[in-house]
């Protein structure tokens, strides 16, 4: 199974501020990775796709980027609106596989 | 709009069973891929189960496969998951969820509980 390795764990930025996530998969799955949002109660929300494609709403402050078997998440100014936990997703090979997910909190 | 509602969920004994629904509109079911999810209370997500989109080929991970049963009738645009030998580790939310070639899980129902207790 492909793990997916998810840091950090939690993380409080200030509102404006850049934040990045970051998923090392245990292997190559070339651009197969996902970013998904699940605000408080609610159920998750796609992001990203393909590793570096906005999903169609989401606003521009939110991109992906890939760097060998390194994939990360930025957002370039800090909303309130973007606390909430973030997934990444392996669909390389089955069985799918989740990060482990990173609480965001506004400072 | 895309919607999947999702229904079955409750309270079930250790090693009874219980059947998921999902019924899917706003989009051609029979386009897509459709899977379940679940998440464990506190926890974070986990892949369940896949079909593809004409139903002739299903997908498990080992912590299921055996127990669950992935199934869908295009004709009704549902989704189902049959659960069989549930377990205490099987207490969690299960979204419905869609996805393609492209995008592996693009949308996600609102989810439904599923608790596993005596």
């Amino acid at each position: 199974d492909i793990q997916m390795t998810q840091s950090p764990a939690s993380l409080s930025a200030s509102l404006e501020e850049i934040v990045t996530i970051t998923c090392q998969a245990s292997q190559d799955i070339g651009n197969w990775l996902s970013w998904y949002q699940q605000k408080p109660g609610k159920s998750p929300q796609l992001l990203i796709y393909g590793a570096t494609s906005l999903a169609d709403g989401v606003p521009s402050r939110f991109s992906g980027s890939r760097s060998g078997t390194q994939y990360s998440l930025k957002i370039s100014r800090l909303q309130v609106e973007d606390i909430g936990i973030y997934y990444c997703l392996q669909a390389y090979s089955a069985p799918l596989t989740f990060g482990s997910g990173t609480k965001l909190e506004i400072k | 709009e895309v919607q999947l509602v999702e229904t079955g969920g409750g309270l079930v004994q250790p090693g009874r069973s219980l059947k998921l629904s999902c019924v899917a509109s706003g989009f051609t079911f029979n386009n897509y891929w459709m899977s379940w999810t679940r998440q464990a209370p506190g926890k974070g997500l986990e892949w369940v189960a896949s079909i593809t989109n004409s139903g002739g080929s299903t997908y498990y991970p080992d912590s299921v496969k055996g127990r669950f049963t992935i199934s869908r009738d295009n004709a009704q645009n549902t989704l189902y998951l049959q659960m069989n030998s549930l377990r205490s580790e099987d207490t969690a939310t299960y979204y419905c969820t869609r996805g393609d070639l492209v995008v592996p899980i693009d949308y996600w129902g609102q989810g439904v509980m599923v608790t596993v207790s005596s």
